[in-house]
């Protein structure tokens, strides 16, 4: 059974960094194929896609936000993490990891972790 | 990026109706598109990759459509369970990117 869970603050004051992980279980990243994407959505609004990982260590960004973000993996814990730096009140939303497999897109999500940034 | 367009943004529909959701994307994407289901307060759920595969567990009211650049999610006939907020997204190219959503309501 695959399940994935976000997990970090629930409230940042703006310029802070911001640190998010993910555990997840019922797959490994070090298998080949496996990928973990992390997914963004403000209150009522749209999903946004922002990163992700590969079992290969491979790395992709949103072009918009690559300069802010960093996604690392520590396999043997099943965790990836999202850093995201310089954090503004228009980041506030929900955050979400979800496995990618390739042909199968994003099947598995955690249910979001709702970051508020606010001083 | 490749933009994603859904139509409509919003559709007023009735329990029982056949439901037609519009994608396109900027540039050709294949067939590399998914559709998500997300309701209120939840996470998004696949209903389909690869635009026509049905994913395991997904109703069969629920079929994709399309390749290149146009893509379409139908419901065959529309269940009190399927008034939700519905995203394409495609995965040929990074950024992968989604579309603004279709938001189904109860006429």
């Amino acid at each position: 059974q695959v399940t994935l869970r976000e997990s970090g603050p629930a409230l940042v004051k703006p310029t802070q960094t911001l640190t998010l992980t993910c555990t997840f279980s019922g797959f490994s990243l070090s298998t080949s194929g496996m990928c973990v994407s992390w997914i963004r959505q403000p209150p009522g609004k749209a999903l946004e896609w922002l990163a992700r990982i590969d079992w290969d260590d491979d790395k992709y960004y949103s072009t918009s936000l690559e300069t802010r973000l960093t996604i690392s993996k520590d396999t043997s814990k099943n965790q990836v993490i999202l850093t995201m730096t310089n954090m503004d009140p228009v980041d506030t939303g929900t955050y979400f990891c979800a496995r990618y497999t390739g042909v199968g897109a994003l099947d598995y999500w955690g249910q979001g972790t709702l970051v508020t940034v606010s001083s | 990026d490749i933009q994603m367009t859904q139509s409509p943004s919003t559709l007023s529909t009735s329990v029982g109706d056949r439901v037609t959701i519009t994608c396109r994307a900027s540039q050709t994407i294949s067939s590399w598109l998914a559709w998500y289901q997300q309701k209120p307060g939840r996470a998004p759920k696949l209903l389909i990759n690869k635009a026509s595969s049905l994913q395991s567990g997904v109703p069969s009211r629920f079929s994709g459509s399309g390749s290149g650049t146009e893509f379409t999610l139908t419901i065959s006939s529309l269940q009190p369970e399927d008034f939700a907020t519905y995203y394409c997204q495609q995965y040929n190219t990074y950024p992968y990117t989604f579309g603004q959503g279709t938001q189904l309501e109860i006429k």
